[in-house]
């Protein structure tokens, strides 16, 4: 089966450009994660997704990103005003059920977002 | 706030030879921690997980909590085990879900 997939792969923006990034969850998952990765790092938690709801968008880093899953599957990263500091590979994640139990995240092949 | 700490960037270490990763954590509550891998042009993917005391690929993970360690080990390192490798923590964020807290990961090449 299909897993995690995300698109565009790659995306170089110039600075100030509003981007959307795309995440599709392999069918029935009910729980999405977003995580960005700056280079030299592990990726860092940006928002979480049961359903169609945002239940924690704490690592969001400021209000120019957003995310939402309208439906419940499909979901969209939006990071307006692009700045050169957004550069690194944004990736997303879905796992069967949330809440406290842990369920493996299965990731998806990343988006390397490059703001010049 | 939880924290996971790899303190080698880069690790290489001769075919054969023993291989250690290591990772500690810093987390209040019971922790439950993961090892995750990305090989070479693929996504990243669990290894193992501490609840289950498996072995996997002949690794081997041992939680620690005197020393809030999870160090990952294998005793005879292959070429095919080069890859990067994450330490993850999963805990409550506080706002709302449950999460995996990272380390900053480290490196594993296997020298032929």
């Amino acid at each position: 089966g299909a897993g995690v997939s995300q698109s565009p792969r790659y995306k170089v923006t110039k600075r100030g450009q509003d981007v959307a990034l795309r995440c599709d969850p392999i069918s029935g998952h009910v729980s999405l994660y977003w995580y960005r990765q700056a280079l030299g790092q592990g990726p860092e938690f940006l928002t979480y997704f049961n359903y169609e709801a945002q239940q924690d968008k704490s690592g969001l880093p400021n209000d120019r990103f957003s995310a939402e899953r309208p439906e419940g599957s499909i979901s969209t990263l939006t990071i307006q005003r692009t700045e050169q500091r957004d550069s690194a590979m944004y990736r997303c994640a879905s796992s069967p059920t949330g809440g406290s139990g842990y369920n493996e995240q299965f990731f998806g092949p990343g988006t390397r977002l490059t703001v010049l | 706030a939880q924290r996971v700490t790899q303190p080698e960037k880069l690790l290489s270490v001769f075919k054969g030879a023993p291989v250690e990763l290591k990772c500690n954590y810093s987390y209040s509550g019971s922790p439950e921690l993961f090892w995750y891998v990305q090989y070479s042009r693929q996504r990243l993917q669990l290894l193992l997980r501490h609840i289950s005391r498996e072995s996997i690929k002949g690794f081997t993970a041992d939680l620690n909590k005197g020393e809030t360690s999870f160090h990952l080990k294998k005793p005879f390192a292959q070429e095919e085990d080069s890859a990067m490798y994450y330490c993850a923590l999963h805990s409550y964020s506080g706002a709302g879900s449950y999460q995996l807290t990272f380390g900053k990961g480290t490196k594993l090449s296997v020298i032929p």
